[in-house]
């Protein structure tokens, strides 16, 4: 167990909706990144952000957006949902200091049908 | 920008032995940090490796070794004493310094370990 959790872990949803993935960091971590994995592209960074602002942004459609609360939490939206969105969701969260390791959440498994 | 190759798309090893399993970066940076991930057939991704460009010694973790070349920009793992748990899609990833780095991936290797 990572102590990075995320739900859901599953999620089928249609074409033209809009979900919310949320991922908990470890405790006393203050970096969240989120990560898409999918067969075409790969693993790929979307963006992170570090005690509540926007620290790095990667290869993010305009469609998602995220924010990182107050609590640390954070959710990934994706909106106007297409059939290659589907793909696997990775949370991960570091330590304050740089470069420290990243540690993986189980992923969100999202299918647009 | 910064990419990761890996040119293996699949490797099989047999139970006890030892395996290598290659990746090459490009940079234009001297200090970084090159990570080998694993994930299993759960998913999760697990942090095997991690070296530092600036170190010149080879990381290990207990059977997981590394090959670091920087001036060829190579990153190899040798997984000895291979065990059937050790089969896995396997990332090599790249992180630059600062607080706004980010892993950039591979495309990953899918190792199979036969009996």
């Amino acid at each position: 167990d990572s102590g990075v959790t995320q739900t859901p872990k599953h999620l089928i949803t249609a074409t033209g909706q809009r979900v919310t993935l949320r991922c908990s960091p470890r405790s006393g971590d203050l970096s969240v990144y989120w990560y898409q994995q999918s067969l075409d592209q790969g693993l790929q960074f979307l963006i992170q952000y570090y005690n509540g602002e926007e620290r790095a942004k990667g290869n993010i459609l305009e469609r998602f957006s995220a924010q990182q609360f107050p609590d640390l939490h954070s959710e990934l939206n994706l909106s106007s949902l297409e059939l290659g969105d589907s793909a696997l969701y990775f949370c991960a969260s570091s330590a304050p200091t740089p470069n420290t390791e990243a540690f993986f959440g189980q992923g969100t498994r999202l299918t647009v049908v | 920008a910064q990419t990761v190759t890996q040119s293996q798309p699949e490797m099989s090893v047999q139970e006890a032995e030892t395996v290598t399993l290659s990746c090459t970066y490009d940079t234009s940076e001297s200090d970084y940090y090159l990570f080998w991930y694993k994930q299993p057939p759960s998913r999760q991704m697990i942090l095997v490796i991690r070296q530092e460009a600036y170190k010149q010694q080879n990381a290990t973790e207990n059977r997981f070794s590394v090959n670091f070349q920087k001036a060829a920009k190579s990153f190899s793992l040798k997984i000895s004493d291979s065990q059937l748990g050790d089969a896995a899609m396997y990332f090599c990833a790249y992180e630059g310094t600062g607080t706004a780095s980010k892993l950039t991936f591979g495309t990953g290797t899918r190792l199979q370990v036969t009996l």
